[in-house]
Order: structure tokens, then sequence, then C-alpha cells
């Protein structure tokens, strides 16, 4: 079946350093999700992406969708110890059905 | 406050024993699903419900069965419970089956099976 790749597995940075993850997918999507879970917590959603080369920020977190709609990025700005939890993407080719990635693992240290 | 309700929230089985996970959703939601996640491989689908009265399998079916008992609840039962479904499971509501839609996460059930 369709998936969506993402990297890196694991990320350590130190407060303050900036953090990107990244996720592909083979085949063109129809949108993507993003997805936050805080360590021993629950994914809990972040934004959407639908239009290629949309470009979506919140606050420091800035969410890109690439033009051929085949990846997309979350790129944080000056991490924080707030931002230590696991990025999930979540691609859906059809509109109907959707895969999460593996996840990237960000670590921060104060 | 409003969300998805997960019980129980911590459950040890031995192995061949049988359990139901339940899940509740105040949100008025349609859709509902139940995932397992196992380290280093994201949020897998077991079975999900588009809307009342219909359920569906997903990616990883094999040794579980779903009831949506009405808008609200969408329960899910292991039969014959086997090590390899030590995992943590959580249940998921959207507005609908489109993917356009956001999901939202109930705090899940570690389930461990020895």
């Amino acid at each position: 079946g369709q998936q969506v790749m993402q990297i890196p597995q694991y990320q350590h940075v130190q407060e303050g350093e900036d953090f990107t993850t990244y996720c592909n997918s083979s085949t063109t999507l129809s949108n993507i999700q993003w997805y936050k879970q805080r360590p021993g917590g629950h994914p809990v959603f972040l934004i959407q992406l639908v239009k290629s080369g949309e470009v979506k920020k919140q606050k420091r977190l800035t969410f890109q969708f690439g033009e051929a709609k085949k990846n997309s990025s979350l790129h944080i700005t000056a991490t924080q110890t707030t931002d230590v939890g696991t990025y999930f993407c979540a691609g859906s080719w059809n509109n109907n059905d959707m895969r999460f990635g593996a996840g990237t693992r960000l670590t921060v240290k104060p | 406050n409003a969300g998805v309700t997960q019980t129980p929230k911590f459950q040890v089985l031995k192995t061949g024993q049988s359990m139901t996970l339940q899940c509740a959703q105040d949100m008025n939601h349609n859709s509902m699903y139940w995932y397992r996640q196992d380290p280093g491989m994201g949020l897998r689908l077991i079975y999900y419900s588009a809307s009342e009265g219909t359920t569906d399998k997903g990616e990883v079916p094999n040794g579980y069965n779903v009831s949506r008992l009405n808008k609200r609840e969408f329960s899910l039962r292991l039969e014959s419970a086997a090590p390899s479904q030590t995992s943590v499971y959580f249940c998921a509501s959207s507005k609908a089956r489109d993917t356009h839609y956001g999901y939202t996460f109930g705090s899940g059930t570690r389930l461990t099976v020895v």
C-alpha cells in the first residue's frame, strides 16, 4: 500500500537551535496533516495542508507542502523545551484513506 | 471537556484472554477510528467507522473486532489476546471520513499481553 516516509527518526537539538522533519510520498498526495505527540501523551492535530506549494505558520512552526504535493516539511525555529515530543505527518491520496508516517522524535537539551 | 474518552488506561492480559476497549466521543463526530502504536511504526489503523452503522477494516485488522454501538461509542474487542497485540491503542474521531478533517485522539490504552 501507499506510505509516507518520514525522516529523520530522531533529532536531538540544543535549546534555541532549529529543527526540521520531512515527509515524502512516491505518489501525489491530496492533502497532508501534521500531529504532535508529547511523551506519554496522545497525538494532537496541528495543521492540514491541501494546496500545492502551500506554506502555513503557527508561531515558531512553519509547515510546507511541496509544489508536486509529494513532500512536506515541518520547521521549528529556535526550539524550546516545550517542543519536545514526536511529530507525525499523515498523508492522504484519495481524501478517504490516511496513513501516518513513523514520526520524528525531538529531544531538546536546555 | 469535549473530547474522546478511552477506558481502561492500562491493562495486562494473559495470552488467550479476551477484552473490550471502550471509546466515546462527545463532539457529535460521524467517524471514529482505532489505531495501534508500536515503537518506530507510527500509528496503524485497525478498524474505522465512517458513520453510525458502518465499520470497515484498516491496515491491521487481524485479531480484532469492532462495534459502533451508537454515534458516540466505538469499541474494540480482542477475542483471544496474543503477545503481538501488546501495544498502545488509540481511539480517534473526526467530523467525517473525508481526510480534510483533523482527528481528535483519546488518551490511549496501554495493553500488555503476557
